[in-house]
């Protein structure tokens, strides 16, 4: 059974970047056929992805966060984080780590962490 | 890409069938055969509940189901429960090979 844990701070300041780290346990993000995806859910609002990797590096992301998000693997940590750059209020939401499989969507959640972008 | 269109609510006694719609372009639903579902309760991460359009992941319901037409995709919940309660979205892969979500629809359970 595959586990997800994001980790990272929860307030981050205007203008800053975000960063956050998703662990994975019970399976190797090199196991082939997933991709590892950063979705977020501001407070009250619904899904937005932002961006998935394969464990080649090969990264995709949604072209309204394109030019402020990195998305990269470790390996040999077996994990992979997001950085999105020049936050701002809009930004403030809960961040999900997720597996998913080919075009099957995404059947592994971690549980979420708030992050509150704010002076 | 804009996001996939869900009517913001849905209501239903227990026991019935409430069909929650989710309308796309030919870039995404129209385009492959990708559409998942999640339900997601308050406080909770989401839940795949269809892949595919129409398959259910193990240990998901049979009163769940999904289907498509054109550009529109479509989650049938029979037989509902009060735990079938929850904010329901659904997903697309796009031709761009992005994802795109729907807004999202309440259930309620009268």
């Amino acid at each position: 059974q595959v586990q997800l844990q994001e980790s990272g701070p929860g307030l981050v300041k205007p203008l800053e970047t975000l960063s956050l780290t998703c662990t994975v346990s019970g399976d190797s993000v090199t196991s082939g056929s997933y991709h590892w995806s950063w979705i977020r859910q501001p407070p009250g609002k619904g899904l937005e992805w932002i961006g998935y990797i394969y464990d080649s590096g090969s990264t995709n992301y949604n072209p309204s966060l394109k030019s402020r998000v990195t998305i990269s693997i470790d390996t040999s940590k077996n994990q992979f984080s997001l950085k999105l750059s020049s936050v701002t209020a809009a930004d403030t939401a809960v961040y999900y780590c997720a597996r998913g499989r080919s075009t099957f969507g995404w059947g592994d959640w971690g549980q979420g962490t708030l992050v509150t972008v704010s002076s | 890409q804009s996001a996939l269109t869900q009517p913001a609510s849905v209501s239903g006694s227990p026991g019935q069938s409430i069909t929650i719609s989710c309308t796309g372009t030919s870039s995404d639903i129209g385009f492959y055969n990708s559409v998942s579902w999640y339900q997601q309760h308050p406080g909770k991460a989401p839940k795949l509940m269809i892949y595919e359009v129409s398959y259910r992941p193990s240990g998901v319901s049979n009163r769940f189901s999904g289907s498509k037409s054109d550009n529109t995709a479509s989650l049938t919940i029979s037989g509902l429960q009060a735990e079938d309660e929850a904010n329901y979205y659904c997903s697309s892969y796009t031709s761009s090979s992005t994802w795109v979500f729907g807004g999202g629809t309440k259930l309620t359970v009268l």
